[in-house]
């Protein structure tokens, strides 16, 4: 089993471009979620979803849209980037309250 | 706003001793967890106690919870290096799946 895995792990965008993170898990898990990591300021979530098809907000999620197409697959979109997302971001899946996270992805937007 | 707080922001201590980290957190929970973040990685599930549990028990770890005080605190006894990263508290709230992070404790190990 992979768990949970993130592509890319790296990315640098300039302002105002455009992308996606995908996550995918391979634990059937019903819920998913995206967190961002920015130093002092632990994680804070993005979105969140609760099923297939399904997506909230959570408490960051200005400039962000995410989408659950398929159970196993949860995508993190940026429309037009800008320097204060620059951080490190997170997916996970949760079984039980309990959350199985991927490596993480690094994005520098400049 | 993160609903739980670390408690010290960092802690240095040497090989084999108990290392103690405190999380409070503002409102009624389901449950809290503790979280183990290495340098560059995601974050490893390392305990979960409910709130009608007191005290919980996982080898070197234990956690114990007042829902009274709203506070939670984390015991690693007998520490080794590789116990050497950042940990956090996580809550979730009323019928909510949001696991709400703390800014977390990073630890340091010394040989």
């Amino acid at each position: 089993n992979a768990g949970v895995t993130q592509t890319p792990k790296f990315r640098v965008l300039k302002t105002g471009q455009s992308m996606t993170l995908l996550c995918a898990q391979d634990m059937n898990h019903e819920y998913m979620y995206w967190y961002r990591q920015d130093p002092g300021m632990g994680l804070r979530l993005i979105h969140y979803s609760v099923g297939e098809g399904t997506t909230a907000k959570g408490e960051v999620p200005d400039g962000y849209n995410v989408s659950r197409l398929k159970k196993q697959n949860f995508l993190l979109g940026l429309e037009s980037a800008a320097p204060s997302q620059t951080s490190v971001y997170f997916c996970a899946s949760s079984l039980g309250g309990r959350l199985f996270f991927g490596s993480g992805t690094q994005l520098s937007v400049l | 706003s993160q609903q739980g707080e670390e408690d010290p922001q960092a802690l240095s201590i040497q090989e084999g001793e108990n290392a103690t980290m405190n999380c409070s957190y503002k409102t009624s929970i389901n449950n809290l967890q503790w979280y183990r973040q290495n340098s560059g990685r995601g974050l490893v599930h390392l305990i979960l106690i409910r709130s009608n549990e007191r005290e919980k028990h996982s080898g070197r770890l234990r956690v114990t919870l007042d829902t009274s005080k709203k506070s939670s605190s984390l015991l690693i006894t007998a520490s080794r290096a590789a116990d050497t990263a950042s940990y956090f508290c996580a809550t979730t709230q009323g019928g909510s799946e949001k696991l709400v992070f703390g800014k977390g404790t990073k630890l340091t190990v010394n040989p």
